[in-house]
């Protein structure tokens, strides 16, 4: 069984670019969440979805930063009008109903 | 007072050691518990699931005190390759909802 995966691993984008960050869940799983980490900093939560539904968004910012999980295809954390302090390593979990996340290996997004 | 609790450390322990790291958590209807660890620059990966009962795997021993609200791990003969951050993970709700939170980590650096 493939683990999960996102691409891009790593993503540069100058200001005001546009990033886009892409997540396969562990087949058959159907709760993705999305998580920032800064460097030398803890996990922080941004999103949880379910297929085609935003469960708790609460941790994403007001702006800019948005979220989906559609029936086909992978799950995309889109980040509009990049700034430096956009910068982190994203992470996406998946897990079946009700049990651990696992974890893909990240996208670290360096914003110039 | 935040909802998961570590202390960051680090915690400097020598090989051979056994070191024991707590975490605390706020909400008394957390469901289910699980410490994860994380390398430098690397994903969390699931290290085990906390039962009420407590669970042991090899030198790892993990225990849930429901009463005082908190959650232990217990690592026997350290190992240098035990060196990591050590996330602690509360899930609240059931079903169809988990609303998991993770806690800043706390470091190990194990040394020879």
């Amino acid at each position: 069984n493939a683990g999960v995966m996102q691409n891009p691993r790593h993503l540069v984008r100058r200001r005001g670019q546009e990033a886009r960050l892409r997540c396969s869940p562990v087949k058959g799983h159907s709760h993705v969440y999305w998580y920032r980490q800064l460097p030398e900093e803890g996990l922080k939560f941004m999103v949880y979805l379910q297929k085609e539904n935003i469960i708790d968004e609460s941790g994403m910012p007001k702006e800019r930063f948005s979220a989906e999980f559609p029936k086909e295809g992978p799950s995309i954390l889109r980040i509009q009008q990049v700034v430096r302090g956009d910068s982190a390593a994203y992470f996406c979990a998946s897990s079946p109903e009700v049990h651990e996340q696992f974890f893909g290996p990240g996208t670290r997004l360096t914003v110039l | 007072r935040k909802e998961v609790e570590q202390d960051p450390g680090p915690f400097n322990v020598p090989e051979g050691a056994t070191v024991a790291f707590n975490c605390t958590y706020s909400n008394s209807a957390s469901q289910s518990f699980f410490w994860y660890r994380q390398d430098c620059r690397k994903e969390p990966k699931l290290l085990m699931s906390v039962y009420s009962s407590g669970n042991e795997d090899g030198r790892f021993t993990a225990q849930l005190n429901r009463a005082s609200q908190y959650i232990s791990l217990l690592i026997r003969d350290s190992k240098l390759s035990d060196s990591a951050t050590y996330l602690c993970v509360v899930n609240e709700g059931s079903g169809g909802y988990q609303k998991v939170t993770f806690g800043t980590g706390t470091k190990l650096q194990v040394i020879p």
